[in-house]
């Protein structure tokens, strides 16, 4: 299957700093991905549908000046995390492919732990 | 009501038991569905895609009943690798997804 691949697996910062995520398509070209987040025995919450080429569509309740997104090319989009505080600690997988791109699956990236002191 | 309702568990099974999860979904409208399998501290799997004439791959299947709104996965002959948190999601729109909190599985010998 496809390859997704998320960069850094583990990052820890300290309050008020940013972070970013990266999210590539190895083996083809997305024109959309999509960030997730995942609380401690929660399930994936979308944050967000990432557009290549234009501005991401952010779900409700998500700041889109807090979670940056840009997807500048067809293989990467990148998430930052501006101004980050404790709460922002979390499970952050982004995903491309699925249904709207005529595959069947999603294809997920490994995740990325942030963690906020 | 959430959009996609899961009983969370946990399900202990023994070795070789048969189990199986619901899954309901509110959105008449939706138009695909999976079941994603995540390990502890890992990103969801693909496990089934769920076909209206059901699915069914080795040891797991799949169904959907449209009438009920509802998606069932079935495990027969439980392995100890089986053990995981299985997530129901529903496709609506096109590539955006809706994931149950998902029903976790432990398979002890």
């Amino acid at each position: 299957g496809a390859v997704v691949s998320q960069h850094p697996s583990r990052v820890i910062c300290k309050s008020g700093t940013s972070v970013k995520i990266e999210c590539r398509s190895l083996d083809f070209q997305a024109t959309t991905m999509f960030w997730y987040r995942q609380f401690p025995k929660k399930s994936l919450m979308l944050m967000a549908t990432s557009n290549e080429g234009s501005k991401a569509t952010y779900e409700q309740g998500v700041e889109k000046d807090k979670f940056l997104i840009n997807h500048a090319s067809l293989t990467l989009s990148t998430l930052t995390v501006t101004s980050a505080h404790p709460e922002d600690s979390s499970f952050y997988i982004c995903s491309a492919g699925g249904w709207g791109q005529g595959i069947d699956e999603q294809y997920f990236g490994p995740g990325t732990r942030l963690t906020v002191t | 009501r959430k959009e996609v309702e899961q009983d969370p568990g946990p399900f202990n099974v023994p070795e070789g038991a048969t189990v199986a999860f619901n899954c309901t979904y509110s959105n008449s409208a939706s138009q695909s569905f999976f079941w994603y399998r995540q390990d502890c501290r890992k990103e969801p799997k693909l496990l089934m895609s769920v076909y209206s004439s059901g699915n069914e791959d080795g040891r797991f299947t799949a169904q959907l009943n449209r009438a009920s709104q509802y998606i069932s996965l079935l495990i027969r002959d439980s392995k100890l690798s089986d053990s995981a948190t299985y997530l129901c999601v529903e496709n609506t729109n096109a590539g955006k997804s809706t994931f149950g909190d998902g029903t976790t599985l432990t398979v002890k010998p």
